[in-house]
């Protein structure tokens, strides 16, 4: 079965800091990643997705993930974040047609 | 284009009761799944819905069942509530045709207590 870990629980950053949360998942097969972000009273949105090509992928709000296969992870980024980017972060895996399987999540919490 | 929509949003329910929450799929979209998620946790899969026959299970007892509708419209129902299953419940939808590329779209919830 596939799972998905996010090392990180809480971040807490200042505004125009940069950000980078962790995800790591185990499946030896080809999968889908994506990143969605839950802001407080807020429904899931989704952030960015990878299903093929280029490993360096672009999302809304000037957020980023790189997949690395080697690694088998799926970081998230932003060069500077702003105070509402406040908002805890998901990172989920499927395969083919499989549902998601969520890590923990990460709470940001950025200080203006 | 209308998103996935979820009723109802809040609900408070006593230990013991049963429970319906439903979902319609945005438009377009006929595959609906369901995801529970406790405070401070990720979203946990329930079920997943397509051709009004349940395709996929997570690990959850048979107290939760659902259906789906010609419609694509589907219901989840929680029989017997225990305290733990105070969570916020998320219906997703997605398109089957799309295996690779195919984006999963979340409601809003609905907020179930049990007391």
């Amino acid at each position: 079965a596939q799972s998905v870990s996010q090392h990180n629980h809480h971040v807490i950053l200042s505004e125009a800091a940069s950000l980078e949360l962790g995800c790591n998942y185990s499946y030896g097969g080809t999968v889908n990643l994506f990143w969605y972000v839950q802001y407080p009273g807020q429904h899931l949105q989704l952030l960015l997705k990878y299903f093929s090509g280029d490993p360096l992928v672009k999302g809304i709000k000037g957020f980023e993930a790189e997949f690395i296969k080697s690694k088998f992870s799926f970081n998230l980024r932003k060069p500077s974040v702003q105070w509402s980017d406040t908002a805890e972060y998901f990172c989920a895996v499927s395969t083919g047609r499989r549902a998601l399987t969520f890590g923990s999540g990460t709470r940001l919490q950025v200080q203006p | 284009d209308a998103g996935v929509t979820q009723s109802p949003t809040h609900l408070i329910k006593t230990r013991g009761q049963q429970v319906t929450l439903r979902c319609s799929p945005k438009s377009g979209h006929d595959t609906v799944s369901w995801y529970q998620q406790a405070l401070g946790q990720g979203p946990q899969f329930i079920f997943q819905y397509y051709e009004e026959e349940e395709r996929q299970r997570g690990n959850f007892p048979d107290r939760f069942s659902g259906h789906q509708f010609p419609n694509y419209s589907s219901e989840l129902n929680v029989n017997a509530l225990l305290l733990g299953d105070s969570a916020l419940y998320l219906c997703a939808s997605s398109l089957e045709r799309r295996v690779y590329g195919n984006t999963i779209y979340f409601g809003e919830g609905s907020w179930l207590t049990v007391v």
